[in-house]
């Protein structure tokens, strides 16, 4: 069953630094999400993208952040100067659209650990 | 802000028993979605149940939702202990994001 890849699974890095967190969605899916999860909180939702650009975006997703989708199957999330606060898990998920009874669903990656030191 | 809110915050049951908790959102949605996340993991989509639905069973699973309410409700079925995780509603009220509850983290005991 086709599913969304997320890599690394983990990574630390230094504050101030840049971070790419990278993502694979499901080859035939037109929405593209990222999302985050701060350790014991909910799941917050960062930016959605659709048709090459951003559809809408969190008060979170600020200039710090861009998303990119530079080849057709990668999905990227940048954090250009990672923050102590920016440490979370990371998600990326995408959903087709094709008029299939799971067209509305959105499948999530396994996730990207990051941890800013 | 558009937001699905679970309660318990907790559940504890003896295999076997059922396990029910309930999300309530504040404003119209397209469909509800529930997922459920093993400690520290990725999420797993569960069931999605659209806005003029008001029951999807799935296997264990059984949703209900009731839009006069904006509530929903996620019933499992003689739980094993591989159900021990944490259950998120997250409410699709465009086609741009879902917006979580703080989940019900439930755990089977043996």
């Amino acid at each position: 069953e086709p599913e969304v890849t997320q890599t690394p699974s983990h990574q630390v890095t230094q504050m101030g630094q840049e971070v790419i967190l990278r993502c694979v969605p499901i080859s035939n899916h037109l929405y593209f999400y990222w999302y985050r999860q701060i350790l014991g909180q909910k799941v917050e939702f960062l930016v959605s993208f659709y048709n090459n650009e951003i559809s809408e975006k969190s008060e979170i997703f600020d200039d710090q952040f861009s998303v990119e989708r530079p080849d057709g199957s990668n999905f990227t999330l940048k954090i250009r100067s990672t923050k102590l606060e920016d440490s979370a898990m990371y998600f990326c998920a995408s959903k087709s659209l094709d008029g299939s009874s799971t067209q509305e669903t959105q499948y999530f990656g396994p996730g990207t650990r990051l941890l800013v030191l | 802000s558009q937001q699905g809110e679970e309660d318990p915050q907790a559940l504890s049951i003896q295999e076997g028993e059922n396990a029910t908790m309930n999300c309530s959102y504040k404003t119209s949605i397209n469909n509800l979605q529930w997922y459920r996340q093993n400690s520290g993991r990725g999420l797993v989509h569960l069931i999605l149940i659209r806005s003029n639905e008001r029951e999807k069973h799935s296997g264990r699973l059984r949703v209900t939702l009731d839009t006069s309410k904006k509530s929903s409700s996620l019933l499992i079925t003689a739980s094993r202990a591989a159900d021990t995780a944490s259950y998120f509603c997250a409410t699709d009220s465009n086609d741009y994001k879902l917006s979580f509850g703080a989940g019900t983290t439930v755990t089977v005991r043996a």
